[in-house]
């Protein structure tokens, strides 16, 4: 079974501060991770993924995670926070036709 | 590219009606899912379809819903009757595989549905 834990419901921070969105997984086979987000009003938006290779992704928008298998981690990251970033993020794991999502994170960011 | 397309964005109905929620994948997309999100439980994949069959409905919370895909271009989430624990935001989304494993699934923008 694959699940995933979202720490911190609710993330504030200053425009221009490193914004960390923490993501933890469990799963029994080698996982596929993601990360989304959800803008108000709307659907949800693929930031990046980690399938194979690479164990940094880049993504959209300026966004990384990093996929840390010792730490079962996937946590999301970006240097410098803008307003434009508020929004709520979650984090996926499992194949593409069976997406198991956290709780989800709501970003605040302020002047 | 217009996007995955629900309609209706909103609805409100009252307890014990039928509701139905429409989809319109992005053309040339062959996988389909219906997902809920709800504050309590997050976001919970109810079904999906490949080639507009039913492949997983294990998510599916009640006989009461039900979930069709007639063509490649439509599907229909069905609640009957609804019930006030159904209020939640239904998000229908789709992903083509064109022979590549990892194609994204593309979200619509949600319909809010509130039973009173």
């Amino acid at each position: 079974a694959q699940s995933v834990t979202q720490l911190g419901s609710h993330v504030s921070v200053s425009e221009g501060a490193l914004v960390l969105l923490r993501c933890n997984y469990s799963s029994s086979v080698p996982p596929y991770l993601f990360w989304y987000v959800q803008y108000p009003n709307q659907g949800l938006q693929l930031l990046l993924k980690y399938t194979t290779g690479a164990t940094l992704v880049k993504g959209i928008n300026g966004f990384e995670a990093e996929f840390k298998k010792s730490e079962t981690s996937f946590h999301l990251t970006k240097p410098s926070a803008h307003m434009s970033d508020a929004a709520e993020y979650f984090c996926a794991v499992g194949p593409w036709n069976k997406l198991i999502f956290g709780a989800g994170t709501r970003l605040a960011v302020h002047p | 590219d217009a996007g995955v397309i629900q309609s209706p964005r909103h609805e409100v109905t009252e307890m014990g009606q039928e509701v139905t929620l429409r989809c319109k994948p992005i053309s040339g997309h062959d996988y389909l899912f219906w997902y809920r999100q709800t504050m309590m439980r997050g976001l919970e994949l109810l079904i999906y379809f490949n080639n507009n069959v039913p492949i997983d409905d294990s998510g599916m919370p009640e006989d009461r819903f039900s979930a069709k895909m007639p063509n490649a271009s439509f599907s229909t989430l069905k609640i009957q009757p609804s019930e006030p624990r159904d209020s939640a935001v239904y998000f229908c989304a789709s992903r083509a595989t064109r022979g590549a494993a990892d194609n994204e699934q593309f979200f619509g923008p949600g319909t809010r549905l509130t039973v009173l």
